[in-house]
């Protein structure tokens, strides 16, 4: 069974613009989490979906935004990017809430 | 804000000693807990969990102790190998959410 895919695995943009990442679970998980990774902050939670419904909001700004599409995939989009929003964007999907979350290898978003 | 800590962001021991990273977390809702392995340039890895109505759970080499009185969770590798080197996260899952709320992480080096 393939893992959590995620794309682009790299990715270097300037500040201003905006971006979209994609993620595609676990086949049969419904359920998919987003975390934000920075040397200085560690892990840090961004939203979760299930059945297309976002279920969980971590503490980002609005210019964070996310979505599941009816075959579980997601994306999320990050405006008006800013140098701090330099990170690792992991993904990560499970069967269901509170079951155990598969890591996808991240994509690398760098902001110049 | 929440948050689980570590004790110690690095360890250091013999290829062939026990190691035991150590993890407090402050949420009280939280009723499901989870380690997690990231080697460089990866997505954090599975390792092992636990859920509030156990004490103790053994996996391959790896056992995680939940102390809820004192809100502390701990891994512990028996015979740590080279391939064991990377860092660890504990995290913890307030009920009923897909959040999943993460220490800062252990950084794992064993020695030849």
């Amino acid at each position: 069974k393939a893992g959590v895919t995620q794309t682009p695995r790299y990715l270097i943009k300037t500040r201003g613009q905006q971006v979209t990442l994609s993620c595609s679970p676990i086949s049969g998980h419904r359920s998919v989490s987003w975390y934000q990774q920075t040397p200085g902050q560690g892990l840090q939670f961004l939203f979760e979906y299930f059945s297309e419904t976002q279920r969980n909001k971590g503490n980002f700004p609005g210019r964070f935004s996310g979505r599941q599409f009816s075959n579980s995939r997601s994306e999320m989009n990050v405006s008006t990017l800013e140098l701090g929003d330099s990170a690792l964007y992991l993904c990560a999907s499970s069967l269901a809430v509170e079951n155990e979350q598969f890591f996808g290898p991240g994509t690398r978003l760098t902001v110049l | 804000g929440e948050s689980v800590g570590l004790h110690l962001p690095t360890l250091s021991v013999q290829e062939g000693d026990n190691s035991i990273i150590n993890c407090a977390y402050s949420n009280s809702a939280s009723d499901y807990f989870i380690w997690y392995k990231q080697e460089s340039g990866k997505g954090p890895q599975f390792i092992i969990d636990i859920r509030s109505n156990m004490d103790k759970r053994q996996g391959q080499r790896v056992t995680v102790l939940l102390n809820k009185t004192v809100k502390h969770l701990s891994l512990q590798i028996a015979a740590t190998q080279p391939g064991d080197s990377a860092v660890y996260f504990c995290a913890e899952t307030p009920s009923n959410t897909g959040k999943l709320i993460f220490g800062q992480g252990t950084t794992l080096q064993v020695k030849p």
